[in-house]
């Protein structure tokens, strides 16, 4: 257990559709960053933020977006769903630089 | 463009011999690198880092070697064991500005190593 939570672990939804996915940092981690694994892409950075700022982002579209509270939580939301977004969503946390770990992921099935 | 590359997409190894996995990259700004494990469906495991600073980290079994002059990384694992059996990935990261986007990592594609009894 990598004492990082996302929820829900899976998730069906129809093209054009919104959803939200919720992580849970590690306690005390202050960062949270999000990747997308799709099958053609594998583990792609998708955004960072630290204590409740954006600090960087990557290959992240704009139908994407994402925002950390400040109990330090973090939700990613996906609008207007594609079939090419189905893919696993991992979020991350981190305190210092040698300790990025991982959630279990959200499974995201668009049809 | 893929700047980090892990070219061997599979590995098989008799239980108690040597694991040797390896990873290479292409963007000298890299200075950070880490190895993961991973089970489908599930999230990457946090296995062992090296800072671009060491070129030798080790962890229990788990031992990673940095060559920067080749741009190359490997983790050996001794002595393999069957529960070993999993994707690696190798990660990397450059310095961002302000010095805190270090979890902006890069990947490999990863390799499935199978460690059989």
């Amino acid at each position: 257990d990598s004492g990082v939570t996302q929820t829900p672990k899976h998730l069906i939804t129809a093209t054009g559709q919104r959803v939200t996915l919720r992580c849970s940092p590690r306690s005390g981690d202050l960062s949270v960053y999000w990747y997308q694994q799709s099958l053609d892409q594998g583990l792609q950075f998708l955004i960072h933020y630290y204590n409740g700022e954006e600090r960087a982002k990557g290959n992240i579209l704009e139908r994407f977006s994402a925002q950390q509270f400040p109990d330090l939580h973090s939700e990613l939301n996906l609008s207007s769903l594609e079939l090419g977004d189905s893919a696993l969503y991992f979020c991350a946390s981190s305190h210092i630089r040698n300790t990025i770990y991982f959630g279990e992921g959200s499974w995201l099935t668009v049809v | 463009d893929q700047q980090v590359k892990q070219n061997s997409p599979s590995l098989s190894v008799q239980e108690g011999r040597i694991s040797i996995l390896n990873c290479d990259y292409t963007n000298s700004m890299f200075d950070y690198f880490l190895w993961y494990k991973k089970y489908p469906a599930e999230g990457p495991t946090f296995l062992i880092s090296i800072s671009s600073i060491k070129d030798k980290n080790e962890d229990g079994r788990f031992t990673v070697f940095l060559n920067k002059s080749a741009k190359h990384l490997s983790l050996h694992i001794v002595p393999s064991q069957p529960g070993d059996s999993a994707v690696y990935f190798c990660a990397a990261s450059a310095p961002s500005a302000g010095g805190t986007s270090y979890g902006k990592l890069t990947f490999g594609q990863g390799t499935i190593l199978t460690v059989h009894p």
